[in-house]
């Protein structure tokens, strides 16, 4: 049972067009993470929300958007994809405190072609 | 920032005999440490986590000990079963919202019967 839900579990898109991948979660969690996890590679933050308050990892900051229009949901954008962004996106909230653990969706498969 | 190297990659063990999974850290200020296990199709989930001012912890099967002069922490999966075969992250953190996880690369572990 997971309730933190992403859609969709499989993504097909073209390069040069627009990608947004939907996140919600039912545990009123006031954060909400975007991370991106390549074959091989340790899943990498891409940025997180705080309440309404957006922070971008400094080194995706041009590359992902993202919105979250209430405290269940999150989205992340992608405004013009690459093949470089062919990824499994993972979704994750936080339960708060000075050490929140983490709770993961099951992510996206993005496949840019 | 934090660097997570995690070791070995690939893991494979008898069932019924134990596996051990290290990590390492740069930061000392990282003060909290959780293990995420992956299944095949699933999303992330945490099994074990361990703080600062611990050295070891164990829970059903599993121990992990943090050493942190060393900047060093392991998972230890005792009397393995098929069922633990999965992908396992570590993780470090120095906690609140600016002191985001940071993952390891992934072991896969294979129990073999």
């Amino acid at each position: 049972d997971t309730t933190v839900k992403q859609n969709p579990r499989y993504k097909l898109a073209r390069v040069g067009k627009p990608v947004n991948l939907i996140c919600s979660q039912t545990m009123n969690h006031d954060t909400m993470y975007w991370y991106q996890k390549k074959p091989n590679q340790a899943p990498k933050l891409l940025l997180f929300y705080y309440d309404k308050i957006l922070n971008r990892e400094a080194d995706t900051f041009e590359k992902f958007q993202s919105s979250r229009p209430n405290n269940s949901f999150c989205s992340l954008y992608i405004g013009s994809a690459g093949l470089e962004y062919s990824a499994m996106y993972l979704c994750a909230s936080g339960d708060g405190g000075g050490n929140e653990r983490l709770f993961f969706g099951h992510g996206t498969k993005l496949s840019v072609l | 920032g934090e660097q997570v190297e995690q070791l070995p990659s690939i893991l494979r063990v008898q069932e019924g005999s134990s596996a051990s999974i290290n990590c390492t850290y740069e930061n000392s200020a990282s003060n909290y440490f959780p293990w995420y296990k992956q299944e095949p199709g699933e999303n992330p989930k945490l099994i074990i986590d361990i703080r600062s001012n611990m050295e070891r912890k164990q829970t059903q099967g599993l121990i992990v000990l943090l050493d942190k002069k060393a900047k060093r922490f392991s998972l230890h999966i005792t009397d393995t079963q098929p069922g633990d075969s999965a992908m396992y992250f570590c993780a470090a953190s120095s906690g609140g919202l600016s002191g985001k996880l940071t993952f390891g690369e992934g072991t896969q572990v294979t129990v073999i019967s």
